[in-house]
């Protein structure tokens, strides 16, 4: 089954401990993205990258790292969590450039920073 | 820069009955891809239906229809014979044609759907 596979689901942490959210997809999509949600600000894009070893900052990249060293899986870093990143995020990957071309999302990850 | 904007945070509907989700956007770019996107409690993001902006044509996906006005931006949803398991966040997303394949997201409306 295709699918994009993020974990975990639900994460509880305390500022300042370096946490990482992983995001896999087994259907060899070249492009992988990271989005949070915020109530009242839609998904707003944090990091993308348009294949192994090729990142870029999206439009919310402050407090974040990421990484591509396959092409399956992009995990998203946080360095030192802060309660501002309290917010959903989700993983997506598509097939090419093409626009028209569906992005796939993953079950998203609800993390609190306390 | 892309906006996109829905102008409705909240939407309900009788069951079986038609409701329409607006959605307005904003790009200087000639080549771009509209889509609806659907949230339901699970979370799950769930294409519901995608247009071409060069295709003057409205897509149509089963009870899900578009009402694309390109000289005015306007990208509205149109859902019929509306049932209980379409209550849900709907959000509308734009995306350019550039190389980087990042969706602008509306802030979002929820729909209710009631019996």
């Amino acid at each position: 089954e295709a699918q994009v596979t993020q974990n975990p689901r639900y994460l509880i942490t305390v500022t300042g401990k370096k946490l990482t959210v992983t995001c896999s997809q087994n259907m060899n999509h070249e492009y992988m993205s990271w989005y949070r949600q915020d109530p009242g600000l839609g998904l707003r894009q944090i990091y993308y990258s348009m294949n192994v070893e090729v990142t870029d900052k999206g439009d919310v990249p402050e407090g974040y790292k990421v990484s591509r060293k396959e092409k399956r899986n992009f995990p998203l870093i946080l360095e030192s969590p802060s309660p501002n990143q309290t917010s959903l995020y989700f993983c997506a990957s598509k097939r090419d450039r093409e626009g028209y071309s569906e992005a796939f999302f993953g079950q998203g990850t609800r993390l609190t920073v306390v | 820069a892309q906006t996109v904007t829905q102008s409705q945070p909240e939407m309900s509907v009788q069951e079986a009955e038609t409701v329409t989700l607006s959605c307005t956007y904003d790009t200087s770019e000639s080549d771009y891809y509209l889509f609806w996107y659907k949230q339901p409690p699970s979370r799950q993001m769930i294409l519901v239906i995608r247009q071409e902006a060069y295709k003057q044509q409205n897509a149509t996906e089963n009870r899900f229809s578009v009402n694309f006005q390109k000289a005015a931006k306007s990208f509205s949803l149109k859902i019929s014979d509306s049932q209980l398991g379409d209550a849900a966040m709907y959000f509308c997303a734009l995306k350019g044609g550039g190389s980087n394949y990042k969706l602008t997201f509306g802030k979002g409306t929820l729909l209710t759907v009631n019996p």
